[in-house]
């Protein structure tokens, strides 16, 4: 099956400039998330959607940071302004679905990843 | 919220030598306990996982165990090899208001093997 499709996979920008990230899922996956990897650290959730709603958002900085996926399937996220520790990898990943349940949780597959400089 | 503190931050191992990563986590009520590999400049990728319900996962090379009671679960890798290099990031799935749970990770542990 394809995997999680992410561009760009590169993006220098200067500071105060604004950014886009797209995210294509694997096709029937209902729960896409997007994550922030800083150099040395793990994954940090920025937003999780189930469908086309926001289940988890709390660590999104809602000042700059902006994510939707319109109609369930593609998603973006959009950083304006930029600052320099927004500097990172962005990471989509999807899975089937996640819920609360033991029984109820599905691997999530990652994509390639954005990396993002802001100079 | 959930916290999920991993050791070493660095391991150095000769090739054919075991590799143990440990995990610890806050929330009791984490029953989902992923663990990733990431090779450098590539995409985290699910090597093993482990349910609450579950104390002890094997996977040839590759087992995790799980203690719910000390809320700590470890990673062994046995009989290294130089492909095993990589950072490995151990999770935790933790359930938010919305009922769809989460995952925290760790800060990652970068193994080397040495041939």
């Amino acid at each position: 099956e394809a995997g999680v499709a992410q561009s760009p996979r590169y993006k220098i920008i200067e500071k105060r400039q604004s950014v886009a990230f797209w995210c294509n899922p694997i096709s029937g996956h209902a729960t896409l998330y997007w994550y922030q990897q800083i150099l040395g650290q793990g994954p940090k959730l920025l937003i999780q959607f189930q469908n086309n709603g926001v289940v988890d958002d709390s660590q999104l900085p809602k000042d700059r940071f902006s994510a939707e996926r319109l109609k369930g399937v593609d998603s973006t996220l959009k950083i304006q302004p930029a600052k320099l520790e927004d500097s990172a990898v962005y990471l989509c990943a999807s899975s089937l679905k996640l819920g609360w349940g033991t029984e109820d949780i599905y691997e999530q597959y990652f994509g390639p990843g954005t990396r993002l400089t802001v100079t | 919220g959930e916290n999920v503190e991993q050791h070493p931050s660095t391991l150095s191992v000769q090739e054919g030598d075991s590799a143990v990563i440990k995990c610890t986590y806050s929330d009791s009520a984490s029953n989902y306990f992923p663990w990733y590999k990431q090779e450098l400049g590539k995409r985290p990728q699910l090597i093993i996982d482990i349910r609450s319900n579950v104390g002890e996962k094997k996977d040839q090379r590759i087992a995790v165990t799980l203690n719910k009671t000390a809320k700590h679960f470890s990673l062994h890798i046995t009989e290294t090899q130089p492909e095993d290099s990589a950072v490995y990031f151990c999770a935790a799935s933790t359930g938010g208001d919305s009922g769809y749970s989460t995952l925290t990770f760790g800060k990652g542990t970068m193994l080397l093997v040495s041939p």
